[in-house]
């Protein structure tokens, strides 16, 4: 069985700091991880994904994302907000036994970025 | 560039109706997904395709069917509609069944609401 945790609901940070959206998983083999963006009244758009590798992964608008096995973590980060990174945030997982690409979705993290 | 599109972003049916949501991918993938997403519970998955007319289940079934004739288009049905079925509806679709890998690519969403 595969399941993801996202701890915060709400994340609010001020325009130009560090942000850091959390995830944690559990899976039985190696895990799978992404992470999808929602904006307002729209589908989700893919950001990055860790496959295998390098821990830290570089995705779109600037995102990264540092794979942690120990922890079991996969938390979202970016040097310097912007207002426009506002959004609804998805963390998902995926272990090698799970077939037709089937991913368990985290209950989301809204984050505000304030001006 | 994938693209998944839906046939409706907003649909206002009455309790009883039978409805039809209708998705369709332009990239020859062969997964289909359907999701529903309501506040706090993240995304839940009701149903999947990983072929013409295959089908499984997924996390929440109850209340729907699924339609399959065509690769590039994968229909929910809602038999009975009822107001506990009011909710945002995610289409995504990946790939291949066997690439755990694969992103996910999501459609725009359909707002219903049941009356």
């Amino acid at each position: 069985a595969q399941s993801v945790a996202q701890p915060e609901d709400q994340v609010n940070v001020a325009e130009g700091n560090p942000l850091t959206v959390k995830c944690t998983y559990s899976v039985s083999g190696n895990p799978y991880l992404f992470w999808y963006v929602q904006y307002p009244n729209r589908g989700l758009q893919f950001l990055l994904k860790y496959i295998t590798g390098d821990n830290l992964v570089k995705g779109s608008y600037g995102f990264e994302a540092e794979f942690n096995k120990s922890q079991t973590s996969f938390h979202l980060k970016k040097p310097s907000a912007l207002v426009s990174d506002s959004a609804l945030y998805f963390c998902a997982v995926r272990d090698f036994y799970t077939n037709a690409g089937k991913s368990t979705f985290g209950d989301g993290t809204t984050l505000t970025v304030k001006p | 560039d994938v693209k998944v599109t839906q046939s409706s972003r907003y649909l206002v049916k009455r309790t009883g109706e039978k409805v039809f949501l209708e998705c369709v991918q332009d990239m020859d993938h062969e997964n289909m997904f359907w999701y529903r997403q309501d506040p706090g519970l993240g995304l839940r998955l009701i149903y999947f395709s990983y072929d013409v007319k295959m089908k499984e289940k997924g996390d929440i079934p109850e209340g729907y069917s699924v339609s399959r004739e065509k690769k590039e288009r994968f229909s929910l049905i809602l038999e009975s509609a009822s107001t506990n079925q009011t909710s945002m509806y995610l289409c995504a679709s990946s790939l291949s069944w066997d690439r755990v890998t694969d992103t996910q690519y999501f459609g725009p969403g359909t707002r219903l609401t049941v009356l």
